[in-house]
């Protein structure tokens, strides 16, 4: 059980340039989100799905496109990278009709644009 | 909208000593309240929550009580140590999120020995 997986651990892009950060969860989780972390800052929810099929914008979503054909898979696409783009990025999941509403964390890409 | 502000940080301790990390949200209903810990490199990992007013969440030795009247949920621990160094971050889940969390600024704590 590797629980939330993310790739790459790191990346630098050039301004413009477009990327696909993947995530990936094996503990079947409904709830799927992409967090920001910008240093000094608390994290801010860029989107969120509550299911295959399913996703919404969350308090930061410009910039940025997701999909979730399979309840496993949650990736983050970057159009057109802007150096306000530059920060850590967590992806998380839940199922909180298990009965529990605890998030599970990946190991964050660091992405910095040029 | 739902907000949570954590003390100032960065906090510096001798390892043994007391621990507070201060929070306080604004939120509408009644949300559950969270403290995620992430260490050097890693993703956050909950360290505790508290579901209704007046729990205690604990683990680890930490301690935080859902206090409504004042709309807080401190952090403490009465002695930490070296192992405990890492950023700490408040949270709130409010009752129709869809399970989106609300994130304080987090604080980072370094001990020394």
């Amino acid at each position: 059980n590797a629980g939330v997986t993310q790739t790459p651990k790191f990346r630098i892009l050039k301004i413009g340039q477009s990327m696909t950060l993947q995530c990936t969860q094996d503990m079947n989780h409904n709830y799927m989100y992409w967090y920001r972390q910008d240093p000094g800052m608390g994290l801010k929810l860029i989107y969120y799905s509550v299911g295959a099929g399913i996703t919404d914008k969350g308090e930061v979503p410009n910039g940025y496109n997701v999909s979730r054909s399979t309840t496993e898979d949650f990736p983050l696409r970057l159009e057109l990278a802007a150096p306000s783009q530059t920060s850590v990025y967590f992806c998380a999941s839940s199922n909180p009709g298990q009965g529990s509403d605890e998030q599970y964390f990946g190991p964050g890409t660091r992405l910095t644009v040029t | 909208g739902n907000s949570v502000t954590q003390m100032e940080g960065p906090v510096t301790l001798s390892e043994e000593a007391f621990l507070t990390i201060n929070c306080t949200y604004t939120a509408t209903g009644y949300p559950s309240l969270f403290w995620y810990v992430q260490y050097p490199g890693e993703g956050l990992q909950l360290l505790l929550k508290a579901t209704k007013a007046d729990d205690k969440g604990s683990n680890k030795g930490f301690e935080a009580t859902y206090r409504k009247e004042t709309t807080s949920f401190h952090l403490e621990k009465g002695s930490v140590q070296v192992s405990d160094s890492a950023v700490y971050f408040c949270a709130l889940r409010g009752g129709t999120s869809y399970g989106k969390l609300t994130f304080g600024q987090g604080t980072i704590l370094t001990v020394h020995p």
